[in-house]
């Protein structure tokens, strides 16, 4: 079974620590994606990574950082969290050539403090 | 930019009830669009596509069929179960990198 594996499902943090979010992806799919989950927001797009080294700003990416120095893996770093960083973050991947299909992690819920 | 406008749930339905649940985009282009649905506790899944304009995608007897002139793509489903209780969600894709953009999500509960 193909999988999108996110490091934790449930973290708590307190404002200004630094927090890392991990994904791992064993489809060797060429683009990953950083998602926040909010209700009545719906899905948000933080940053997203097309190949090794490359990232791309989303929609919402004021106070967050990310890193992907392998294909397979892709960090998102909360450099100094926030309480109005307290959210469910969903991290996704996507083969270039797999007609846009998205496969998602079951998700880590940030609690901050 | 791009956006996609999805009803306000919840929707509550009685089992074998027939389940729509709209949703417009807005895109300067011709994107793909898609349906996800979240199962709780879950990531999204996707539920179904298309790819073009009259292009009807189906999955599970769901089905969603792509209206340019009215840019909708709603979700339909002739006779729901309890088992199709979840978070729907709309979305579309255009451009390079496959950036997917979502809808706000619809909660659908349905009572036996």
């Amino acid at each position: 079974d193909v999988k999108v594996t996110q490091s934790s499902r449930y973290l708590v943090k307190r404002t200004g620590e630094k927090v890392f979010l991990e994904c791992v992806q064993d489809m060797d799919h060429e683009n990953m994606f950083w998602y926040r989950q909010d209700p009545g927001l719906g899905l948000r797009l933080i940053y997203f990574s097309y190949d090794v080294k490359m990232k791309e700003k989303g929609d919402i990416p004021e106070g967050y950082s990310v890193s992907r120095e392998k294909k397979e893996r892709f960090s998102l770093i909360l450099e100094s969290a926030s309480t109005n960083q307290t959210s469910m973050y969903l991290c996704a991947s996507s083969s270039t050539g797999g007609g846009e299909k998205l496969f998602f992690g079951s998700g880590t819920q940030l609690s901050v403090l | 930019g791009d956006s996609v406008t999805q009803m306000e749930g919840p929707v509550t339905l009685s089992e074998e009830a027939f389940l729509t649940i709209n949703c417009t985009y807005t895109a300067t282009g011709y994107p793909s669009l898609f349906w996800y649905v979240q199962y709780p506790g879950e990531g999204l899944q996707l539920l179904l596509k298309a790819t073009k304009a009259d292009d009807k995608g189906s999955n599970k007897g769901f089905e969603a069929t792509y209206r340019k002139e009215t840019t909708s793509f709603h979700l339909e489903k002739g006779s729901v179960q309890v088992s199709d209780s979840a978070v729907y969600f709309c979305a579309l894709s255009q451009g390079g990198y496959q950036k997917v953009t979502f809808g706000t999500g619809t909660k659908l509960q349905v009572i036996p």
